[in-house]
């Protein structure tokens, strides 16, 4: 399974778009990239995933290189609430069995006022 | 509605005793998953099994054991091997196809005391 990195933490002001970022340079062809968040120890929560395009949502966006090999999760307008820890997770294309879910270190942020 | 449900939330263990932590889900999921998480830090792969009677250790496996004797239940016995049990423990599972959202429980809480 791919592994991810991720920044250790960042800050962001109110109202300002929240760009967080995640290297996946092993990631193969069949393999998603996910993001979570965690607030306070509670379980994660999905965001948003995608394979090769760019994909939106209501919460954020994700942007894919063009080689796959790394991502970014956009907040476009972060507030107090969204502080929390971002998970970067790869996860292959299930054939028959699923496989096992790789997490990254997690981004810290911390939105401020 | 459908979902992971873990129980018990908060758990208090004495040295050398063994406790188990239920992990059920109604979604009709293949995969099911148990993850260790110390405060501060990332989360950590113990167990995972993709079909009913089989597993695979993680890469903290050692202290722990699993069953999976039903699609819906993948109970976490913490044994008294265990050296540090004391950590937030988390469940998720995910369907059999790709490209598909990955739930986790809401955690449990192990304290030794």
């Amino acid at each position: 399974d791919a592994k991810t990195t991720q920044p250790p933490s960042m800050d962001c002001a109110e109202g300002r778009a929240a760009n967080l970022p995640c290297n996946h340079s092993t990631i193969s062809g069949n393999e998603y990239v996910y993001w979570y968040r965690q607030i306070h120890s509670q379980g994660p929560q999905y965001i948003i995933h995608g394979l090769k395009n760019n994909e939106t949502n209501e919460m954020a966006s994700l942007i894919i290189t063009e080689d796959r090999k790394s991502s970014t999760l956009i907040l476009p307008h972060a507030t107090l609430r969204d502080t929390a820890v971002y998970y970067c997770i790869v996860r292959a294309q299930v054939t028959g069995t699923a496989s096992k879910l790789t997490f990254g270190t997690g981004t810290r942020l911390q939105v401020t006022l | 509605d459908g979902g992971i449900t873990q129980s018990p939330k908060y758990l208090f263990r004495k040295e050398g005793q063994n406790v188990t932590l239920s992990c059920e889900q109604n979604l009709n999921h293949d995969a099911m998953y148990w993850y260790r998480q110390d405060p501060g830090q990332g989360l950590r792969l113990i167990y995972y099994s993709q079909i009913v009677n089989d597993f695979q250790k993680g890469d903290i496996a050692e202290g722990y054991s699993v069953s999976r004797e039903k699609k819906e239940s993948f109970p976490l016995t913490v044994t008294s091997a265990q050296k540090n049990p004391t950590a937030f423990y988390l469940c998720a599972s995910i369907p059999g196809s790709s490209g598909n959202t990955i739930y986790f429980g809401e955690g449990s809480w192990l304290t030794v005391v």
